[in-house]
């Protein structure tokens, strides 16, 4: 199956800051999302993105805190703004990366884990 | 289902013995279902699926069931390893979304 890469795999940023992560696939993928798994938890979907329209955010999620960018097929970035130590997370990128969702190509990054201090 | 809860429910198992991992969701118009694996550190990798239109999906050494009136998913893990030790997550793919269960954490005694 296709790879993911996310970066960065970590940082540790002060309260206030923003932080960019990228999210690279190996081949053009229609369908993007983004989650984010607090730590002992599960993963929660934060956004679906498509490349050519806006990006579609689940409940409790918006954009002005989580801006999400998707300028070509292969490519997609999510930011945090205006962080709080209560975004300390790991974000993770996914992709389709089969033929549609009835298949094998239903692919994770390794996700970036984020200290806010 | 929505990810509900602070704790993983833990399930402790001897080495060589088969792993049953449960997992209720949400939504009945839920296609198609994937069980993941997640190591420590790792993002979450796919183990198997299987489509509403089926009840029971072989791969090796591990068994998915699914029970659609009751909502109810099951992995199968055969003769388990110690490799086999990770958090591992349900999830159902509707409304063109990939919705993750609460995740269960699988220990292997040896």
């Amino acid at each position: 199956s296709a790879v993911i890469s996310q970066k960065p795999s970590r940082d540790i940023c002060q309260r206030g800051t923003s932080l960019t992560i990228q999210c690279q696939v190996d081949s053009q993928v229609t369908m993007m999302f983004w989650y984010r798994q607090q730590p002992g938890q599960s993963l929660t979907l934060i956004a679906t993105a498509n490349q050519g329209s806006e990006a579609t955010y689940e409940s409790g999620f918006v954009i002005d805190k989580f801006p999400i960018s998707r300028p070509n097929l292969t490519f997609s970035t999510l930011t945090v703004s205006n962080m709080s130590p209560e975004d300390s997370s790991i974000y993770l990128c996914s992709a389709f990366t089969g033929k549609g969702p009835y298949g094998y190509g239903y692919t994770f990054g390794s996700g970036t884990r984020l200290t806010v201090v | 289902g929505e990810s509900v809860g602070l704790h993983l429910p833990t399930l402790s198992v001897q080495e060589g013995d088969n792993s049953i991992i449960n997992c209720a969701y949400s939504n009945s118009a839920s296609d198609y279902f994937i069980w993941y694996k997640q190591e420590s550190g790792k993002g979450p990798q796919f183990i198997i699926d299987i489509r509403s239109n089926m009840d029971k999906r072989q791969g090796q050494r591990v068994t998915v069931l699914l029970n659609k009136t009751v909502k109810h998913l099951s992995l199968q893990i055969a003769a388990t390893q110690p490799g086999d030790s990770a958090v591992y997550f349900c999830a159902e793919w509707g409304a063109q979304k990939l919705v993750f269960g609460q995740g269960t954490r699988l220990t292997i005694n040896p």
